[in-house]
């Protein structure tokens, strides 16, 4: 699996824009990048995924460069209920002896969101 | 739905002790993990049923045995407690395995002393 790099920690002033950004500089064609978030003493918490387009659900949105060597994570109007570390992931299935579809979480992003 | 659910929240065990870390799932999904997070690790997969009536080794499986005692439950067990094993454990389920999105539980906090 492709190897993520997250900036440790970055603040929000509540109602604005998050940009959480992720390096994926070496994805594979079958890769996908997933994010999820971690709420503090609680289990992790799936956001968005994608493959190459740009994505958007309830919760965020997620920004795919056209090279897929870097991805964003935007959350439109951040509230102080979103502080939570934020994991980006790149998840390969089916191959030989990943078929669980592997979920490898790093060190992520400690997203502080401030009154 | 309740979605994942897991008992006990809390466990303190003595070094040697075994005890069982229920899961269930109310998701009618097919799959089903154990997951360890510790300090400065991330998580880490200790189990995981792709079905029902089956089960795999995930990344460290070392002193733990599952269960999957039907759909919705699955189960951890650690047969005599050590000190590296003082952790949180998380449960997950997902529709099937793959790229499937997880949904996680809320952990079980266990210390070994």
């Amino acid at each position: 699996d492709a190897k993520t790099t997250q900036p440790p920690s970055m603040d929000c002033a509540e109602g604005r824009a998050a940009n959480l950004p992720c390096n994926h500089s070496t994805i594979s064609g079958n890769e996908y990048v997933y994010w999820y978030r971690q709420i503090h003493s609680q289990g992790p918490q799936y956001i968005i995924h994608g493959l190459k387009n740009n994505e958007t659900n309830e919760m965020a949105s997620l920004i795919i460069t056209e090279d897929r060597k870097s991805s964003t994570l935007i959350l439109p109007h951040a509230t102080l209920r979103d502080t939570a570390v934020y994991y980006c992931i790149v998840r390969v299935a089916g191959a030989g002896g990943t078929s669980y579809g592997k979920l490898t979480f790093g060190q992520g992003t400690i997203l502080t969101v401030h009154p | 739905n309740a979605g994942v659910t897991q008992t006990p929240k809390f466990q303190v065990l003595k070094t040697g002790q075994s005890m069982t870390l229920q899961c269930a799932q109310d998701m009618n999904h097919n799959s089903m993990y154990w997951y360890r997070q510790d300090p400065g690790m991330g998580l880490r997969l200790i189990y995981y049923s792709a079905s029902e009536g089956t089960t795999d080794k995930g990344e460290v499986p070392n002193g733990y045995n599952v269960s999957r005692l039907n759909k919705r439950e699955f189960s951890l067990r650690l047969e005599s407690a050590a000190p590296s094993q003082t952790s949180v454990y998380f449960c997950a389920s997902s529709v099937r395995t793959g790229l499937h999105e997880q949904y996680f539980g809320p952990g079980t906090r266990l210390t070994v002393t």
